[in-house]
């Protein structure tokens, strides 16, 4: 079946770092994944929506500038928390669009626990 | 608008008992999807059930079953005999054709199952 992983699962890091999240496809390619975060005994609150060779969608309200997206290839998108501060601790989730599925055929990853100190 | 909603926010039952969560929606797509899913401790979602909006049969798989009414925007998900292994936080999601297939997430419900 169709795996999404992520990488790290958990992080620790310092105030005022910079922490990288990878999310990757890893049978099938995906043209469009999707970062979510979730606080604790939150829903989960869709991010961005990152489409690979192009710029990512966010959601209003997420600083882009703080929450950098890549999605270099069909395999592969990235999150870089830059400038981490204690309240972006949090659970982030990326899920993962099967490019020669129906749209709705989408997977998650397990998560990345980050939290900041 | 999409719009997912699960009153209840917590739930605890006894070992065995059916238990039944409650999932209603909101969307203007004519061509939508249902989901369900299971978040133990560990943060992992766990795909239980996809609907589309043109299939209203009511599944049952194990000691899942589910109920979908169209007429009621409603989505219901019962676990029959619990265990507590059962004891997560559900949640009930949509995604419409018309909105890029964006899931929207409820605020889920975390079922307690005690021994």
């Amino acid at each position: 079946g169709a795996v999404v992983s992520q990488h790290p699962s958990w992080v620790i890091c310092k105030s005022g770092t910079s922490v990288k999240i990878e999310c990757r496809s890893l049978d099938f390619q995906a043209t469009t994944m999707f970062w979510y975060r979730q606080f604790p005994k939150q829903s989960l609150m869709l991010m961005a929506t990152s489409n690979e060779g192009s710029k990512a969608t966010y959601e209003q309200g997420v600083e882009k500038d703080k929450f950098l997206i890549n999605h270099a290839s069909l395999t592969l998108s990235t999150l870089t928390v830059t400038s981490a501060h204690p309240e972006d601790s949090s659970f982030y989730i990326c899920s993962a669009r099967d490019r020669t599925a129906l749209g709705y055929e989408q997977y998650f990853g397990p998560g990345t626990r980050l939290t900041v100190t | 608008a999409q719009k997912v909603t699960q009153a209840q926010t917590e739930i605890s039952v006894v070992e065995k008992e059916d238990v039944t969560l409650d999932c209603v929606y909101e969307t203007r797509d004519t061509t939508y999807y249902l989901f369900w899913y299971k978040q133990p401790p560990s943060g992992e979602l766990v795909f239980l059930i996809r609907r589309n909006s043109f299939d209203e049969q009511n599944e049952i798989s194990g000691r899942y079953s589910w109920n979908f009414q169209k007429s009621t925007s409603s989505f219901n998900f019962t676990i029959t005999a619990s265990q507590v292994v059962d004891s997560a936080v559900y949640f009930c999601a949509l995604s419409g054709a018309n909105t890029g297939n964006q899931f929207y997430f409820g605020t889920g419900t975390s079922l307690t199952v005690i021994p």
